[in-house]
């Protein structure tokens, strides 16, 4: 089964409003990652938090992170249309697997 | 600088048949991992390469294998391809010294098993 879940499958949302999305993981993590794919390409990152950090911060990206829940958020505010695209939490159990969950694609409708 | 290539980028096989992805990884990475993406889900991991040798592997047969060269290139072969290995093949690379392995992926080889 799969080491992330993220919740909720799909999201659509007018531009300039914010979309949040939430991943829950099974066992201990070293670090938490957030990647975006668009269409079928190849993943990007976007935003890695370790497990010893609770929220951090990258342009209009915010994520949390909470160990005790096995549970982490990414907020993207003032949503684009480029911002439409799938969303994937990832976790590294060591540094030589990492793992996806399913994904949240998001709509932002112009 | 090169990002991550992935070759080809379609391929149409049929049931049965053996076929070889190839995939070089970006400039001073030395690291690879396969994936495996089918359609609405999200990548499930095949293996990865280090110093030329397998360090960790997902739950998937052994009809997938691969191998890492000596320039950290990688190749994926799968044997005996089923209906369901259709899906799209993603390759990442990343540098072992940082500790941290954030993945740089390509575009990816979309293989339809037919």
């Amino acid at each position: 089964s799969q080491q992330g879940e993220e919740d909720p499958q799909a999201l659509s949302i007018q531009e300039g409003e914010n979309a949040t999305m939430n991943c829950s993981y099974k066992t201990s993590i070293n670090n938490l990652q957030w990647y975006r794919q668009n269409s079928g390409r190849g993943l990007v990152h976007l935003i890695l938090i370790r497990s010893n950090e609770r929220e951090k911060h990258s342009g209009r990206l915010r994520v949390t992170l909470d160990t005790s829940k096995k549970s982490s958020s990414l907020l993207i505010t003032a949503s684009r249309a480029a911002d439409t695209a799938s969303y994937f939490c990832a976790t590294d159990l060591s540094y030589d697997k990492v793992i996806f969950g399913p994904g949240t694609s998001l709509s932002v409708i112009p | 600088d090169a990002g991550v290539t992935q070759s080809p980028t379609h391929l149409i096989k049929t049931r049965g048949q053996q076929v070889t992805l190839r995939c070089s990884p970006k400039s001073g990475h030395d690291t690879v991992s396969w994936y495996q993406q089918a359609l609405g889900q999200g990548p499930q991991f095949i293996f990865q390469y280090y110093e030329e040798e397998e360090r960790q592997r997902g739950n998937f047969p052994d009809r997938f294998s691969g191998h890492q060269f000596p320039n950290y290139s990688s190749e994926l072969n799968v044997n005996a391809l089923l209906l369901g290995d259709s899906a799209l093949y993603l390759c990442a690379s990343s540098f072992s010294a940082t500790g941290i392995n954030i993945q740089y992926f390509g575009a990816g080889t979309r293989l339809s098993v037919l």
